[in-house]
């Protein structure tokens, strides 16, 4: 099945820690996104990466890294640098050339405690 | 990207039409309308888009009034499983750059009833 993944579902972590979500597609997508989203909040973008090897800071880059050095995997660092860190964080992917419809991830639910 | 304006909620009945409007009244002559939807705690789900005429497919129809400014998707037979927040977007397809990114409001709950 071609889909994107995102692992582990659920991730807590102690205040001050780096941690690391992963986002993988086979979907042969040039284009890949995270987005973050809070309680009864709309999407944020955090970074996207239209193809290998390129990324660009979206509109909450502040306190994330992340690197694209496979065309499947998009994973993203949350540091603590970012203050609020708790969030729902969801991946997408695009084929790009011209189709932007964005798939989605089923998301990753980081709590920092 | 135009800003879009939708209903908080919306209820409808299973098995019967679901019609989501959206009203886009600043939408450009370039400017795409797009529809997801989210069910609670998952990711996002493309629906479908258009720019001027009607379209349809396997998850819904959407219907542009001949003026852009507003929209409606339709979900012609509700099922439980549609409850979800449906979100109406609105931008420039094929834009590139730092335009990549899609604009979530806060969009519609539609529940349906048994």
């Amino acid at each position: 099945d071609g889909g994107i993944t995102q692992s582990p579902k659920y991730l807590f972590r102690k205040e001050g820690q780096n941690v690391t979500l992963s986002c993988e597609q086979n979907l042969n997508h040039d284009a890949m996104y995270w987005y973050r989203q809070d309680p009864g909040q709309g999407l944020r973008l955090i970074y996207y990466s239209q193809i290998v090897n390129d990324f660009q800071k979206g509109d909450i880059a502040e306190g994330y890294s992340v690197s694209r050095e496979k065309k499947e995997s998009f994973p993203l660092t949350v540091t603590s640098a970012q203050k609020n860190p708790t969030a729902f964080y969801l991946c997408a992917s695009s084929i790009g050339r011209g189709r932007d419809e964005q798939f989605f991830g089923p998301g990753t639910r980081l709590t920092v405690l | 990207d135009a800003k879009t304006t939708q209903p908080t909620s919306m209820d409808c009945a299973e098995g019967r039409a679901a019609n989501l409007p959206c009203n886009h009244s600043t939408i450009s002559g370039n400017e795409y309308v797009y529809w997801y939807r989210q069910i609670h705690s998952q990711g996002p789900q493309y629906i479908i888009h258009g720019l001027k005429n009607n379209e349809t497919n396997e998850m819904a129809s959407l219907i542009i009034t001949e003026d852009r400014k507003s929209s409606t998707l339709i979900l012609p037979h509700a099922t439980l499983r549609d409850t979800a927040v449906y979100y109406c977007i609105v931008r420039v397809r094929n834009s590139g750059g730092s335009n990549y990114k899609l604009t979530f409001g806060k969009g519609t709950l539609l529940t349906v009833n048994p």
